[in-house]
Formats: structure tokens, sequence, C-alpha cells
């Protein structure tokens, strides 16, 4: 079945320093979506990809889909502990009408 | 606001002792999703109402039922609750099935077995 990995799979930064997660599929997608889960919290969608290498902004986070669609990265600059949480991935591969498939996760941990 | 509501937050059973969780919803979403998520693991899909089509995972064990009475609710049934079954449960709605549609999340019901 579709694999989804995403590493690290937690990280510690000092406020101030950039976060970057990776998000791997065995297979590839028809699209991404990111999701953030906040400590106790349910995961609230960001952003969608689905064209190969797009990449979108939202103020200091950058989502970039990779050229063969296996492939995503989320890049926080200048973490602050409001990025606390966990972040998610999840797509479905391409072809099928299978479900969207979450990626295990990258809990970020942000210290003053 | 329109919004995903599950209820109650937090519920304890017996082990053994069917439970019953419940969504509801005022998106208008014509999906439902069920999904179980232990500690440190991502999202896990049990199962999908679009409309009144039923769609079970393959591996959801037969301990896990769902109904959807009508467009805004619907529940999750656990029949025989086991220790393995404590979780949080999360309860998601998007417009269509297609998986470019964002799925808009309940705030959960975290299930402790006694």
């Amino acid at each position: 079945g579709q694999q989804v990995m995403q590493i690290p799979q937690y990280q510690h930064v000092q406020e101030g320093e950039d976060f970057t997660t990776y998000c791997n599929s065995s297979t590839t997608l028809s699209n991404i979506q990111w999701y953030k889960q906040r400590p106790g919290g349910h995961p609230v969608f960001l952003i969608q990809l689905v064209k190969s290498g797009e990449v979108k902004k939202q103020k200091r986070l950058t989502f970039q889909f990779g050229e063969a669609k296996k492939n995503s990265s989320l890049h926080i600059t200048a973490t602050q502990t409001t990025d606390v949480g966990t972040y998610f991935c999840a797509g479905r591969r391409t072809g099928t009408a299978s479900k969207l498939t979450f990626g295990t996760g990258t809990r970020l941990q942000v210290t003053l | 606001d329109a919004m995903v509501i599950q209820n109650p937050r937090y519920q304890v059973t017996q082990f053994g002792k069917p439970v019953t969780l419940s969504c509801s919803q005022t998106l208008n979403h014509n999906v439902m999703y069920w999904y179980q998520q232990k500690s440190s693991q991502a999202p896990k899909l049990l199962f999908h109402y679009y409309d009144k089509d039923f769609n079970n995972e393959a591996d959801t064990p037969d301990n896990f039922q769902s109904r959807r009475p009508n467009t805004s609710f619907c529940f999750l049934d656990i029949r025989s609750p086991g220790l393995g079954d404590a979780a949080m449960y999360l309860c998601a709605t998007s417009w269509t099935g297609y998986s470019n549609q964002p799925q808009h999340f309940g705030d959960g019901t975290r299930l402790s077995i006694l």
C-alpha cells in the first residue's frame, strides 16, 4: 500500500531559527495537502499543492511539491513559539480513487 | 461560525461496554470521515460516508460501526471497546470525496477505557 513518511520525526529549535520537514511518498501523488495540529488540538488545513515543482508561500511558511510529485517540503523561516505543533502532509496516489493518506508527521518544538 | 462539532470532548467507558461518539456539521458537506489517532501518530481513517454511501477501510475492525442518519450528523459506535481502542477520535468533513478538497476537523473525542 501507499506509504507517506516524514522526516524528521521531531525537531526542537530556538525561536528565530529555521525549520524544514520533508514528506516522501512511495508512489506518485496527484496532490499534497499540509495540516498543522497544535498540542491537544485537531489538524487544521494549511495548503494544497497540485502541480509538479509548485512552490507556495504563506507568510513565513514555504511549501514545495517535488518535480516527480513524490515528495514535498515545508520550510518555516524564523520560527516563533506559535509554530509549535505537529505538521502532517497528506496525499492521494495518482490514478486511483483511494483515500488521502496522512504522513507520519513532524513534531516541532520551539523554545525562547 | 460553520463548523464541525464533536461530543463529548472526553469519554470514559468500561472494557467491553458499547460507546457512541457523535459528530455534527454546519458546513453542509457531502462527506464525513472518522479517524482514529493514537498518541504521536498520524490520523488513521476508519471509514467515511459520501452522502449516504458508507465506505469502510479494509483494516477497520468489525468492532467499529458508523451511522449517518442525515447530512448533518454522523455517529461512531464501538460495540465492545478494548484497551487498544483508547485514542482520540476525530471527525472530519469535506465538500466532496475528491482528495483535492481540504478536510475540516472537529476538536475530537478522547476515549479512555477502564
